[in-house]
């Protein structure tokens, strides 16, 4: 199946800081990647949606200056996390979409954030 | 938007028993249903889908069945063994739009 990585695996940094998180699809051509958010024992929280070459299309409630989504190339997404604060410790994975018809997500191994 | 309920939270079961896990949609233009299997601190992977031209789809032990009519979806899994033990998750989506929109998730147990 088609391969998708996450960098870094796990992050821990001081509040008020910025994290930047890369998603990519290695294998395949992702024209649109999702960022979901997962709390402990929780489900997967859809954050945005990628799509490349435009902007990323937020849920309600996200707040779109607070976690800054960029997809520059068809196979890389990145998620910024600016001025990171305690709450905003949790696990971030983001999935890519070979298809645009419904087609399987690929999700990549999440990347953990610890905020001090 | 699209609301997806999914029961139970946690299912216990023998192994080698039957394990039936029940979710509901409320969008019904929704048309593609996917079932994730997480375990823990691992990245979800689809173990089946369906799309609602169907009604029902099996792989091996796992089936899943759909009834457009009352919005629900269910996954079986038969002869359940230990590693079948993880988080499974439904997720519903519309075929031409993007987002999946996931349950709330139940954790099963296989006990030896």
């Amino acid at each position: 199946g088609a391969v998708v990585s996450q960098h870094p695996s796990w992050v821990i940094c001081k509040s008020g800081t910025s994290v930047k998180i890369e998603c990519r699809s290695l294998d395949f051509q992702a024209t649109t990647m999702f960022w979901y958010r997962q709390f402990p024992k929780q489900s997967l929280m859809l954050m945005a949606t990628s799509n490349e070459g435009s902007k990323a299309t937020y849920e309600q409630g996200v707040e779109k200056d607070k976690f800054l989504i960029n997809h520059a190339s068809l196979t890389l997404s990145t998620l910024t996390v600016t001025s990171a604060h305690p709450e905003d410790s949790s696990f971030y994975i983001c999935s890519a979409r070979v298809r645009l018809d419904g087609g399987e997500q690929f999700f990549g191994p999440g990347t953990r954030l610890t905020v001090l | 938007g699209e609301n997806v309920e999914q029961h139970p939270s946690t299912l216990s079961v023998q192994e080698g028993d039957s394990a039936v896990i029940k979710c509901t949609y409320s969008d019904s233009a929704s048309n593609y249903f996917p079932w994730y299997k997480q375990e823990l601190g691992k990245r979800p992977q689809l173990i089946i889908d369906i799309r609602s031209n169907v009604g029902e789809k099996k792989d091996q032990r796992i089936a899943v069945t759909l009834n457009k009519t009352a919005k629900h979806f269910s996954l079986h899994i038969t002869e359940t063994q230990p590693e079948d033990s993880a988080v499974y998750f439904c997720a519903a989506s519309q075929g031409t739009g993007n987002q999946f929109y996931f349950g709330t998730g139940t954790s099963l147990t296989v006990i030896p």
